[in-house]
């Protein structure tokens, strides 16, 4: 079974200043998908950014950009120029074969003005 | 255009009674998900659909709870018998064909509390 770690409960960073969320997950898997989705305080889950694991160039996303370490089976999610608007829930997410996303527990992020 | 709308926002139920959670999809999209969200955590994986059938419903907790997608559009979660520990946020999100390539689009999830 795969498994996604947040080690991060919270994390609070200046408006306009860079700040790193991380994730780590472990499967057996060779081929799947990762992902980071923002939960703001309405619930609904939006998909900030998705890395395809045979991929070695990392995903980027506007303001959003990943750090994807394949062997270390790392995906972190860095945030630049953080704005207000960033303030939510941050999941990081796994798919393999199947049509199921494994989510981790979530980092709240508060953008500090 | 529209996205993907859950009904009701809230519901609030006692231990026993049988509950109805609907999701509207985004028009067009065949593949539908559920996902429940207990407080404090990631969201975890109840069932897929790709148009009527229930692709794999591995994620169903046990056999009081079951989802139908009649019409490949409109699906509902039907959870009988409730317990406490049912409370949760249920996500409902679909995606065009289904698979990795394709985002899932949630909706904003049903706030089911058992007395």
């Amino acid at each position: 079974a795969q498994t996604v770690t947040q080690s991060q409960p919270e994390m609070s960073v200046q408006e306009a200043e860079t700040v790193t969320l991380s994730c780590t997950y472990d499967t057996s898997e060779s081929n799947y998908y990762l992902f980071w989705y923002k939960q703001p305080p309405s619930r609904q889950m939006i998909l900030v950014i998705r890395q395809e694991a045979y991929k070695q160039q990392n995903a980027t996303e506007n303001r959003f950009s990943v750090n994807f370490q394949k062997a270390a089976k790392s995906f972190s999610l860095k945030i630049s120029d953080s704005q207000l608007g960033d303030t939510a829930m941050y999941f990081c997410a796994f798919m393999s074969g199947n049509e199921k996303l494994t989510f981790g527990t979530g980092t709240r992020l508060t953008i500090i003005p | 255009g529209a996205g993907v709308s859950q009904t009701p926002s809230n519901k609030v139920t006692e231990k026993g009674k049988y509950v109805e959670l609907r999701c509207d999809p985004i028009s067009g999209h065949t593949a539908l998900y559920w996902y429940r969200q207990s407080l404090g955590q990631g969201p975890e994986f109840l069932i897929y659909f790709q148009g009527t059938g229930a692709a794999d419903d591995s994620g169903l907790p046990n056999d009081r709870f079951f989802a139908v997608r009649p019409e490949g559009s409109v699906s509902t979660l039907k959870i009988q018998r409730t317990e406490r520990g049912d409370s949760a946020v249920y996500l409902c999100a679909s995606s065009s064909l289904g698979g990795p390539q394709e985002t899932q689009y949630f909706g904003p999830g049903t706030r089911l509390l058992v007395l």
